[in-house]
């Protein structure tokens, strides 16, 4: 089965409108980490935002922020007031300690912002 | 700027050829995480480094090698190169093995002709 979920091959958002792009995991283990990375063209993964399973709390950072549903198995991410500078591609990603805490990552979303 | 440098940025060799790519860690992370990028395969770990020792596996070819030096930049070597291992290799370091957040460098763009 699929550690990571990523339903979502191209999403279409209007400048300053918000959008949320899609994640569901597997994972046995009660302690993981749920992270969400931004992939721009150039290529480099830029860290957006992370949610610890036991943290009670939706994370936030700016205009993102990561819905955490943990019964449903879902980490959805919620970008505010997208900007031109939003598109690019977004992996959703788990780390569990049952599997050395490797990163696993989905296929990505790829966020196009239309001016 | 993730704090972790990765040289070169990009490399263009020929096939049966060997390279080095390197990783310095952002100051105080003590782990190391080498992952491949390609089209095809999507985002592969390929194996973790913890304090000088080698802690993961993930599906990394016997033609490539790994390791982390006393004062925790990592190489990632990789010989008889073929086209198929043209793709994007990126470090990652956080600060212990565990699942806290970990800051991936620029990569490193590899290209087999």
């Amino acid at each position: 089965a699929q550690k990571i979920t990523q339903t979502q091959p191209g999403m279409f958002v209007q400048e300053k409108e918000a959008v949320t792009l899609d994640c569901t995991y597997d994972t046995s283990d009660q302690s993981y980490g749920l992270f969400w990375y931004k992939q721009p063209s150039s290529g480099e993964m830029i860290f957006l935002i992370y949610q610890g399973s036991y943290d009670e709390q939706n994370a936030t950072e700016g205009r993102y922020s990561l819905n955490f549903q943990k019964a449903r198995k879902s980490a959805n991410l919620v970008i505010s007031a997208s900007q031109l500078g939003d598109s690019a591609m977004y992996f959703c990603a788990m780390r569990e300690p049952s599997t050395g805490n490797q990163f696993y990552f989905g296929t990505g979303t790829s966020l196009t912002v239309i001016p | 700027d993730s704090g972790v440098t990765q040289t070169p940025k990009h490399l263009i060799t020929a096939t049966g050829q060997r390279v080095t790519l390197r990783c310095s860690p952002r100051s105080g992370d003590l782990s190391v995480y080498w992952y491949q990028q390609s089209l095809d395969q999507g985002l592969q770990f390929l194996i973790q480094y913890y304090n000088g020792e080698e802690r993961a596996k993930g599906n990394i070819l016997e033609r490539f090698s790994a390791q982390q030096f006393p004062d925790l930049h990592s190489e990632l070597n990789l010989s008889s190169l073929e086209l198929g291992d043209s793709a994007l290799y990126f470090c990652a370091s956080s600060v212990s093995g565990g699942f806290s957040e970990a800051f991936f460098g620029q990569g490193t763009r590899l290209t087999v002709v």
